[in-house]
């Protein structure tokens, strides 16, 4: 069975300041995708990221920076000098290669206060 | 390039009413979903469609929900007749459909998500 655990539920910082947020999969299948999504309080989904389980290198973009660790079933959201417009709920994500189901976690909410 | 465009943003009905939600999905997108997405929960897949077949509506409860796709476009969820726990957000999600491989399509791995319905049954 595949399964998403987001064990954050809520996070506040303070402006500035860098957070991370985790991510723990289970999955059988050797060929997969995750995301990470934002929910602002609009209600939007905005795709961030999207990352194949071959490919476990680290990505940066501007201030966020995704790790990805096979080993640990990890796929964990930094987000560098935190902004309040990072406020949102954020959303993980699995699915498998050869479905189109995402299997969402239960999403991390993150408060930056200025 | 417009994005997912969903309507109405915002519905309060009774419950045993009827609702129904629209879905415009972006332009040449032959994957549509339908999710529901209850108040501190992730979203849950209720049904998928592949221009106008569905692919997936394993978790839709039928005996209350429909949903169709009649021109491989515009998409319409309906319930009849809504139940308290009913209330939540409906989201709506596009995919571009890839590649054919050994008779089946799969649908590019990215969706993307229109800004949601907000239902409320009192």
């Amino acid at each position: 069975a595949q399964k998403v655990t987001q064990a954050q539920t809520e996070i506040s910082v303070v402006e500035k300041e860098d957070v991370t947020l985790d991510c723990v999969y289970e999955t059988r299948d050797t060929t997969y995708y995750l995301f990470w999504y934002k929910q602002p309080p609009s209600g939007e989904l905005v795709f961030l990221i999207r990352r194949n389980s071959f490919d476990e290198q680290n990505e940066i973009s501007g201030r966020y920076s995704w790790n990805f660790q096979k080993s640990t079933s990890s796929f964990n959201f930094t987000i560098t000098a935190s902004q309040v417009v990072d406020s949102a709920v954020y959303f993980c994500a699995l699915k498998a290669y050869n479905t189109d189901k995402l299997i969402f976690g239960t999403g991390t909410r993150l408060q930056v206060f200025p | 390039e417009a994005g997912v465009a969903q309507s109405p943003r915002y519905k309060i009905i009774e419950k045993r009413q009827s609702v129904a939600f629209w879905c415009n999905p972006i332009s040449g997108h032959a994957t549509l979903y339908w999710y529901q997405q209850i108040l501190g929960q992730g979203p849950k897949l209720l049904i998928q469609f592949q221009n106008n077949g569905v692919v997936d509506d394993s978790q839709l409860p039928k005996d209350r929900f429909s949903a169709e796709r009649l021109k491989g476009v515009d998409s319409t969820l309906k319930i009849q007749p809504a139940k308290l726990e009913d209330s939540a957000v409906y989201l709506c999600a596009s995919s571009l459909m890839a590649f054919r491989r050994s008779g089946m399509s799969i649908a590019r791995e990215t969706q993307y998500f229109g800004p949601g319905t907000r239902l409320l049954v009192l």
